[in-house]
């Protein structure tokens, strides 16, 4: 069964690092998503990705992220200078289509970041 | 503006018992409503989900939902629970624009014991 994926499971990281998260999409896909979730608080939007561009992002999602599809097959978020507070647990998903009612989003494992 | 609430944080029950895990939304247009379950170290799953037509609907591994559009309510239920439920589960609701940009309760853990 195809299935998203992101690498590593869990990162360390030092206050004021960059960090690159990775995520493997389902091959077909076509809209990519990242989610992220605070130990305890819910699971919020981050940015959704089409046709190599932004086409939604959240008030979280400042000049600190950055997303990227660099080669066809991974799609990244990039943190330029981590905080404390961006420590969480972090989703991908994807999307073969993103209208309504057809198709539902498929979610990697979570990304566990600790900046410290 | 969307949002989603999940009273219960924790939900302990016993093997073959049924459940019940609260959903409430809130929505000044129509929504989509989802259940999605986490189990340890792997990602959100797909539950079921409820676009249209009927309200009740009945998903994956023996659970079903029914949308409540008068209540807001959207609960989830299983008449007899498994040790491998065991997992966390999460409501959301999706935005009517972006139809996969969701707004997520903040999760129940079912703990199922023998």
């Amino acid at each position: 069964e195809p299935e998203v994926t992101q690498t590593p499971s869990h990162q360390v990281t030092q206050m004021g690092q960059e960090v690159i998260l990775r995520c493997v999409p389902i091959s077909n896909h076509l809209y990519f998503y990242w989610y992220r979730q605070i130990l305890g608080q819910k699971v919020e939007f981050l940015v959704s990705f089409y046709n190599n561009e932004i086409s939604e992002k959240s008030e979280i999602f400042d000049d600190q992220f950055s997303v990227e599809r660099p080669d066809g097959s991974n799609f990244t978020l990039k943190i330029r200078s981590t905080k404390l507070e961006d420590s969480a647990m972090y989703f991908c998903a994807s999307n073969s289509a993103g209208n309504r009612g057809n198709t539902e989003a498929f979610f990697g494992q979570g990304t566990r970041l600790t900046v410290v | 503006a969307q949002s989603v609430t999940q009273l219960d944080s924790q939900v302990p029950v016993f093997e073959e018992a049924p459940v019940e895990l609260r959903c409430n939304y809130s929505s000044s247009v129509s929504v989509y409503l989802f259940w999605y379950v986490q189990y340890p170290n792997q990602g959100l799953q797909l539950l079921l989900k409820y676009l249209s037509g009927s309200t009740l609907v009945k998903g994956i591994n023996g659970f079903e939902a029914e949308f409540n559009k008068s209540q807001t309510s959207f609960h989830l239920r299983k008449p007899s629970v498994h040790i491998s439920d065991t997992a966390e589960y999460f409501c959301a609701v999706s935005d009517p624009w972006n139809f996969n940009k969701f707004y997520f309760g903040s999760g129940t853990k079912l703990n199922v014991k023998p």
